[in-house]
């Protein structure tokens, strides 16, 4: 089946810095990849939905000069915490839709813990 | 009241047994319904996918969506220790590839 790579898989930074999430389709062409965030215990709350060569679109509640968003190219989009903070600690998920498929499911990367001291 | 209300769990049930997953919503728009298994700090995999009402079996699971009630649920059967994980329902208005609202999630566990 089709594979979503995320990188990394656990990042820890200090606060004031920069973390960049890779999120890559590796067999399959995405034009919309979804960044999702998960907190213990709680569900995935969707953050924006990122479209190739477009501005991504932003949830209610989610800074977009926060969380930068880049889909240069088909099969890769990142997602830029920018000035981390403690409470940006959290379980970050990019998905992706196959581009050829219609109603198909969505394919899931790994995830990325991040942890700001 | 939030669009996806889920039973909050834990869940714990001996090997074998048969296991209810359940989910409602308020959102009459919703379409497209899934059931996904998600391990620890792990990516989320889509178990099972249904579009409108109905139901549908894949194996030992059973997935059955009630628009009228707005109530879906996951039959799990003869359940196995390799099903212990969380399960997320998920519901989206325009497709199964889509913008998907979850459920909080309920972490199962199936003793030997």
């Amino acid at each position: 089946g089709a594979v979503v790579s995320q990188h990394p898989s656990r990042v820890i930074c200090k606060s004031g810095t920069s973390v960049k999430i890779e999120c890559r389709s590796l067999d399959f062409q995405a034009t919309t990849m979804f960044w999702y965030r998960q907190f213990p215990k709680k569900s995935l709350m969707l953050m924006a939905t990122s479209n190739e060569g477009s501005k991504a679109t932003y949830e209610q509640g989610v800074e977009k000069d926060k969380f930068l968003i880049n889909h240069a190219s088909l099969t890769l989009s990142t997602l830029t915490v920018t000035s981390a903070h403690p409470e940006d600690s959290s379980f970050y998920i990019c998905s992706a839709r196959d581009q050829r498929a219609t109603n198909e499911k969505l394919f899931f990367g790994s995830g990325t813990q991040l942890s700001v001291l | 009241q939030k669009e996806v209300e889920q039973d909050p769990g834990p869940l714990s049930v001996p090997e074998g047994a048969i296991v209810s997953l359940n989910c409602t919503y308020s959102n009459s728009a919703f379409q497209y319904f899934m059931w996904y298994r998600q391990y620890s700090r792990k990516g989320p995999e889509l178990l099972m996918y249904t579009y409108s009402s109905g139901n549908k079996e894949d194996g030992r699971f059973t997935a059955q969506v009630d628009k009228s009630s707005k109530y879906i649920s996951l039959f799990i059967r003869d359940s196995q220790p390799s099903d212990s994980a969380t399960y997320l329902c998920a519901m989206s208005v325009t497709g199964a590839n889509s913008k998907l609202t979850f459920g909080k999630g309920i972490t199962l566990s199936v003793r030997p």
